[in-house]
Order: C-alpha cells, then sequence, then structure tokens
C-alpha cells in the first residue's frame, strides 16, 4: 500500500528548530515529487516547498532562507529542516508525493495524490 | 508566484449540482487539481489532469477548465460532500506550487 507518514512535530520556542520527517512505502521518493503543505488553526492549505525528481527545490517566500527540504533515497525518507521558527509557523504539516505531468504542448498538470495524516508543529514560549 | 482565487463558501441542496470555480493566470498553462478536505483530516485528491479521477473516487465529481478559469463540478451531491475543496496547479514561472484560498461546501 502506498502511504507516508510524518513524524518530528512539536512545541518548539521562537527562534528553534525541528525537523520533519516523511516516511515513504510503496513507491521510491525519487522517482516523484516530494511536496510539503501547513495548515494553520482555521486556515486553508499552504503551500510550503517541494523538492522534485532531479532534486531540485523550491519554497514559499515566506520560508525560503529558514526552511530545508531534502530526501535520504536510501531511508526512503524526506525531511524538512525548520530553523529561526516563528509563531507563524504554528500549523499542522503534511508531506504529499507530487506528481507533474506534460499532457499536451500547452498544458501540464501538478497533483499531490498521496498525503500523510499530518504532524502539529507548535511555535511558543 | 500568482494567485488562485475561489468563493469562500458555497451551498447546495442535496441532489443538486454545484460548480466550485477557481481563477487564475496559471491555470492557463496548469490543470487545477482539486482537494476534498474533511475536518481533522488530511486533504484527498478529487480531480486531476484535464478530467481525471483517482480510485475511489465517485463519478459525481468532474473537472473543467476554460481560459483561467477552473471548475470542479460535483453532480447529484450528497451529505458526505460536504467538505472544504481547495484548487492547486503550479505557477510555471517561478514553479511555486499554488494552492487557491479554499471553498466551503454545505450540502443542505
Amino acid at each position: 500500500e502506498v502511504q507516508l507518514a510524518e513524524s518530528g512535530g512539536g512545541l518548539v520556542q521562537p527562534g528553534g528548530s525541528l525537523r520533519l520527517s516523511c516516511a515513504a512505502s510503496g513507491f521510491t521518493v525519487s522517482r516523484n515529487y516530494m511536496t510539503w503543505v501547513r495548515q494553520a488553526p482555521g486556515k486553508g492549505l499552504e503551500w510550503v516547498s517541494v523538492i522534485d525528481s532531479g532534486g531540485r527545490t523550491y519554497y514559499a517566500d515566506s520560508v525560503k532562507g529558514r526552511f530545508t527540504i531534502s530526501r535520504d533515497n536510501s531511508k526512503n525518507t524526506g525531511f524538512l529542516q525548520m530553523n529561526s521558527l516563528r509563531a507563524e509557523d504554528t500549523a499542522v504539516y503534511y508531506c504529499a508525493r507530487g506528481e507533474h505531468d506534460v499532457l499536451t504542448a500547452y498544458y501540464m498538470s501538478y497533483y499531490m495524490d498521496v498525503w500523510g495524516k499530518g504532524t502539529t508543529v507548535t511555535v511558543s514560549s | 508566484s500568482s494567485e488562485l482565487t475561489q468563493d469562500p463558501a458555497v451551498s447546495v441542496a442535496l441532489g443538486q449540482t454545484v460548480r466550485i470555480t477557481c481563477q487564475g493566470d496559471s491555470l492557463r498553462s496548469y490543470y487545477a487539481s482539486w482537494y476534498q478536505q474533511k475536518p481533522g483530516q488530511a486533504p484527498v485528491l478529487v480531480i486531476y489532469g484535464e478530467n481525471s479521477r483517482p480510485s475511489g473516487i465517485p463519478d459525481r465529481f468532474s473537472g473543467s477548465t476554460s481560459g483561467n478559469t477552473a471548475s470542479l463540478t460535483i453532480t447529484g451531491a450528497q451529505a458526505e460532500d460536504e467538505a472544504d475543496y481547495y484548487c492547486n496547479s503550479r505557477d510555471s514561472s517561478d514553479n511555486h506550487v499554488i494552492f487557491g484560498g479554499g471553498t466551503k461546501l454545505t450540502v443542505l
């Protein structure tokens, strides 16, 4: 069965660090995109970061320079290193498997078909 | 990065048809994908590509695109369809992933 499982969330003080993990089963992380998405309490989904199958990384402006996405192919696991955490980073963090398709000369498709259950990060003193 | 705009809330009578829309410049080069999220649960992909459904998603869910607007249509809405719905695509200029603000669907 294809699954993702996040871990590593918790309570951290402002300015602190956390490392989230996303363990994959049933597929190989290096062959897909891995996306991190967060959801602050009562708010909508917010994209955080993505690493593509070639290892290229992209970040939302709100986390660029503070968060680092990576993966360990030998462990079939993705990671999100979060530094200099702020109160506004408080959220449930989801990892998701991303698929990128070039469908026609004019249209592409990007979607996330497998999601973990999420891990909660609380930044508070 | 560009943005995706959704109506905050939509309602539909049980068994009727409802359309949820998503607008943004990125939709001129990326098809929208759509996610259903119920309280306390992770999002679930319901539509991707031009109009594809993952296995297990009922065929009452369908998608379409016209210009810079994508639509998710539920034909014959059921009580269990009450949820938040998010559209998503990618910005081809900077490769950022984009989410709409979400639409809360109420089934009356």
